[in-house]
């Protein structure tokens, strides 16, 4: 199976300011079939399900704000949040879909400083 | 409305059998993924399983492998998750999500959650 590690487990960043959550898989998740990273990004606020942000790991979903961004290929994975928002206080976690069974990450905690 | 309505709450004696629903609307059912993600406490998000409801094509989380069934029913819309003996370790909230296109996709549609509860 694919274990997913994310870091940090907790962050605390300013309003207007960057955060950057990494996400590492224990094996590729690139597809060289179609060059594509089977790596997703969810937010999920306390009280509501995971909702999904990026998906092939650079793709944003359509309504998702563009502060949100992801990056990387192969193992190491990058979510991005530029100017950060208080709406945007919430646990993000990634998600490998590249070989079953999937596996997200342990979360990471996003608060404001 | 694109939606996934999970059925309500449950409390469960370790022992007892239970099944719970996920109910899809707004979109053609039958041809998107609908797979089952747990959440805990200790364990965070774990990744159940996923079903075709067109054809009952599923894949399964091994780690599971006989302690949980997957099914659907196209005639009412609905997947469902059954265990025929909970354990206490069994507790969580239960999330049913739709695939984006095949069964190895992101999940682009979440249910709000089942919280399942099992004690004695």
């Amino acid at each position: 199976d694919i274990v997913m590690t994310q870091s940090p487990e907790s962050l605390a960043v300013s309003l207007g300011e960057r955060a950057t959550i990494s996400c590492k898989s224990s094996q590729s998740v690139l597809y060289s079939g179609n060059n594509k990273n089977y790596l997703g990004w969810y937010q999920q606020k306390p009280g509501q399900p995971p909702k999904l942000l990026i998906y092939w790991a650079s793709y944003r979903e359509s309504g998702v704000p563009d502060r949100f961004s992801g990056s990387g290929s192969g193992t190491d994975f990058t979510l991005t949040i530029t100017s950060l928002q208080a709406e945007d206080v919430a646990v993000y976690y990634c998600q490998q879909y590249y070989s079953s069974p999937d596996s997200f990450g342990q979360g990471t905690k996003l608060e404001i400083k | 409305e694109v939606q996934l309505v999970q059925s309500g709450a449950e409390l469960k004696k370790p022992g007892e059998s239970l099944r719970i629903s996920c109910k899809g609307s707004g979109y053609n059912f039958a041809t998107h993924w609908i797979g089952w993600v747990r959440q805990t406490p200790g364990k965070g998000l774990e990744w159940m399983g996923i079903i075709y409801p067109g054809d009952s094509r599923r894949k399964n989380n091994p780690s599971l492998q006989g302690q949980v069934t997957i099914s659907a029913d196209t005639s009412v819309s609905s997947v469902y998750l059954h265990w025929n003996s909970l354990k206490p370790s069994d507790s969580g909230i239960y999330y049913c999500a739709r695939a984006q296109v095949y069964g190895d996709d992101a999940f682009d549609l979440w249910g709000l959650g089942t919280m399942v509860t099992v004690s004695s």
